[in-house]
């Protein structure tokens, strides 16, 4: 069975730093794909990015970019020059190629601090 | 181009009523997803559904739960005789296509429906 693991409950940082979220994952599939997703105090859930499992290139979108070791089954999230609009939940996920279910973490409280 | 439209947003029901969750998905979307999300917990997968056809339930309730995605309207997520224990966040999620086809697997969330049982 497919496993998400988050083994940081909170973080925080300060503003315009750079901040390292950790995820694990477990998997006995050859081809699937990982998520972040940020869920701020509105509780709305927003893809931040997808990394497709048989891409060797870290997926990368603006100030967010992420450090996929496939090997390892770690996929970590690095936020660039964190703003106070990056205050969130953050959840890993992970889904197999061709399935639809989606497997959460529980997910890393980041504060971003002023 | 709306995305995925769930209400109400919030929904107070005492022990023991009925709870109905509508979910409009994204233009162009036959496809519809139920998760649940508990207090302090991450989403888990609930149901998904095509127009008229439940595709899978496994992550269902077996009993008080239903779901539904009529030909016409919104999806409807349907829990009967609630519970403390159904308190959560109930998140539906749309896509264009069926997983295999090519969609990447990526999923679009609506905003959520939170569900008080008092």
């Amino acid at each position: 069975a497919q496993t998400v693991t988050q083994s940081q409950p909170e973080m925080s940082v300060q503003e315009a730093e750079t901040v390292t979220l950790s995820c694990t994952y477990d998997t006995s599939e050859s081809n699937y794909y990982l998520f972040w997703y940020k869920q701020p105090p509105s509780r709305q859930m927003i893809l931040v990015i997808r990394q497709e499992a048989y891409k060797q290139q870290n997926a990368t979108e603006n100030r967010f970019s992420v450090n996929f070791q496939k090997a390892a089954k770690s996929f970590s999230l690095k936020i660039s020059d964190s703003q106070l609009g990056d205050t969130a939940m953050y959840f890993c996920a992970s889904s197999t190629s061709g399935t639809y279910k989606y497997i959460f973490g529980t997910g890393t409280r980041l504060k971003v601090l002023a | 181009n709306a995305g995925v439209m769930q209400n109400p947003r919030h929904l107070v029901r005492r022990r023991g009523q009925e709870a109905r969750l509508r979910c409009s998905p994204m233009k162009g979307h036959s496809h519809v997803y139920w998760y649940r999300q508990l207090p302090e917990e991450g989403l888990k997968f609930m149901v998904y559904l095509q127009k008229e056809n439940i595709i899978d339930e496994s992550g269902m309730p077996k009993e008080r739960f239903s779901a539904e995605f009529p030909k016409e309207g919104p999806s409807i997520l349907r829990i009967q005789q609630v519970v403390r224990g159904d308190s959560a966040a109930y998140f539906c999620a749309s896509s264009s296509k069926s997983p295999g086809q090519g969609a990447g697997n990526t999923i679009y969330f609506g905003e959520g429906s939170w569900l008080t049982v008092v």
